[in-house]
């Protein structure tokens, strides 16, 4: 159980397009939602936390009109980075926190790796 | 700058040994921990946690110790196999931090050789 899942694993894209990736709670409701972003060789780092059918709360630095957050159910949340540069590709990474789980387990999707030309 | 850090950037141990991760976090609020195991190319992997009114927890192999005198938490890996190099991460919950948020350390890469 409590099994996250990330699409696609993996893109390449050209600068100045806009890519769209989705995480997903397979087994389980997830009322909280989380995106990290990870540099190679460095820690995770938040840029978000989303909440089912409310407006995303963004980490101080990340422009939220560059990357749009969307939780449209309690099972599916999208992360849009828009207008891609080469400094933008990364890691993304989404977590999910059990509705009814316990005390602030959070479930890691496999991550996407972005990587814009 | 980050609450939580780690005092080994990288380790190396030998096939059988075991392990000994350290992390070392500055907020006394913190009430909650993970270690998380984290492949290349993969997301993290839980591990184990542990929360603030413990100070030891045992799980397969793995124990993981809290000292919240001297804010210090670390992973411990008993008899270390070679599927257990990755890089490990420990995070904290703040109490009543924003939403639950987990603040992650720097990492650690374990390398265990033949």
């Amino acid at each position: 159980g409590a099994v996250v899942s990330q699409h696609p694993s993996r893109v390449i894209c050209k600068s100045g397009t806009s890519v769209k990736i989705e995480c997903r709670s397979l087994d389980f409701q997830a009322t909280t939602m989380f995106w990290y972003r990870q540099f190679p060789k460095q820690s995770l780092m938040l840029m978000a936390t989303s909440n089912e059918g409310s407006k995303a709360t963004y980490e101080q630095g990340v422009e939220k009109d560059k990357f749009l957050i969307n939780h449209a159910s309690l099972t599916l949340s999208t992360l849009t980075v828009t207008s891609a540069h080469p400094e933008d590709s990364s890691f993304y990474i989404c977590s999910a926190r059990d509705r009814a789980g316990g005390y602030n387990e959070q479930f890691f999707g496999p991550g996407t790796r972005l990587t814009v030309l | 700058g980050e609450s939580v850090g780690l005092h080994l950037p990288t380790l190396s141990v030998q096939e059988g040994d075991n392990s000994i991760i350290n992390c070392a976090y500055s907020n006394s609020a913190s009430d909650y921990f993970i270690w998380y195991k984290q492949e290349s190319g993969k997301g993290p992997q839980f591990i184990i946690d542990i929360r603030s009114n413990m100070d030891k927890r045992q799980g397969q192999r793995v124990t993981v110790l809290l000292n919240k005198t001297v804010k210090h938490l670390s992973l411990q890996i008993a008899a270390t196999q070679p599927g257990d190099s990755a890089v490990y991460f420990c995070a904290e919950n703040i109490r009543g931090g924003s939403q639950g948020n987990l603040i992650f350390g720097k990492g650690t890469k374990l390398s265990v050789k033949p």
